[in-house]
């Protein structure tokens, strides 16, 4: 079943301890994209990547990092987690061609 | 002023009703238009694309106005499983970067 992962799918944690949030696809899309959303702001894009080794900041990417070491895989890291990430977070991907946007089922996470 | 403006909502409809949706959007190089359905807590999902010749798929009527700068849906013949949030989605500067409005809240009650 082609899908997008991403786990945690919840998670409570502590002002300064780091953090990592999975996303994993197995469409074989070159694109990839983390977005957070937050009552009356919608979804923001956080940072994306276009492919293996290439990223690029969103909106809002302040106190987040990424990575793509490999095509399938896009973890999302909080260095230092703190109460005005708590969000609802969403990984995505796109094939380069594509129209649609797959993302996947969430995380929530909140910062004590 | 932002790039992907809705109405909240919500829009409260009985069952067998059509309901529209309006979304504007400020930049006049966007170039790709689409609906999506996000239902609660639950990921965005596409419900479809918006075309500039305007688009049905059963149910669900799209169109696009590039001179006023909008998109709406239609919905017709409302079914209780059309409750959720509706998001409009612009491709403002390349198809590397999706905004996306807040969304319009429908409930359909019996």
């Amino acid at each position: 079943e082609a899908q997008v992962t991403q786990n945690p799918r919840y998670l409570i944690t502590v002002t300064g301890k780091k953090l990592t949030v999975t996303c994993s696809q197995n469409m074989n899309h070159e694109y990839m994209s983390w977005y957070r959303q937050d009552p009356g702001l919608g979804l923001r894009q956080i940072y994306y990547s276009m492919n293996v080794e290439v990223t690029d900041k969103g909106d809002v990417p302040e106190g987040y990092k990424v990575s793509r070491k490999e095509k399938r895989n896009f973890p999302l890291i909080l260095e230092s987690p703190s109460p005005n990430q708590t969000s609802l977070y969403f990984c995505a991907s796109r094939a380069q061609t594509g129209d649609e946007q797959f993302f996947g089922p969430g995380t929530r996470l909140t910062v004590l | 002023r932002k790039e992907v403006e809705q109405d909240p909502g919500p829009f409260n409809v009985p069952e067998g009703a059509t309901v529209a949706f309006n979304c504007t959007y400020s930049n006049s190089a966007s170039q790709s238009f689409f609906w999506y359905r996000q239902d609660c807590r639950k990921e965005p999902k596409l419900l479809m694309s918006v075309y500039s010749s305007g688009n049905e798929d059963g149910r669900f009527t799209a169109q696009l106005n590039r001179a006023s700068q909008y998109i709406s849906l239609l919905i017709r013949d409302s079914k209780l499983s059309d409750s959720a949030t509706y998001l409009c989605v612009v491709n403002v500067r390349g198809f590397q970067k999706l905004v996306f409005g807040t969304g319009t809240r429908l409930l359909v009650s019996p």
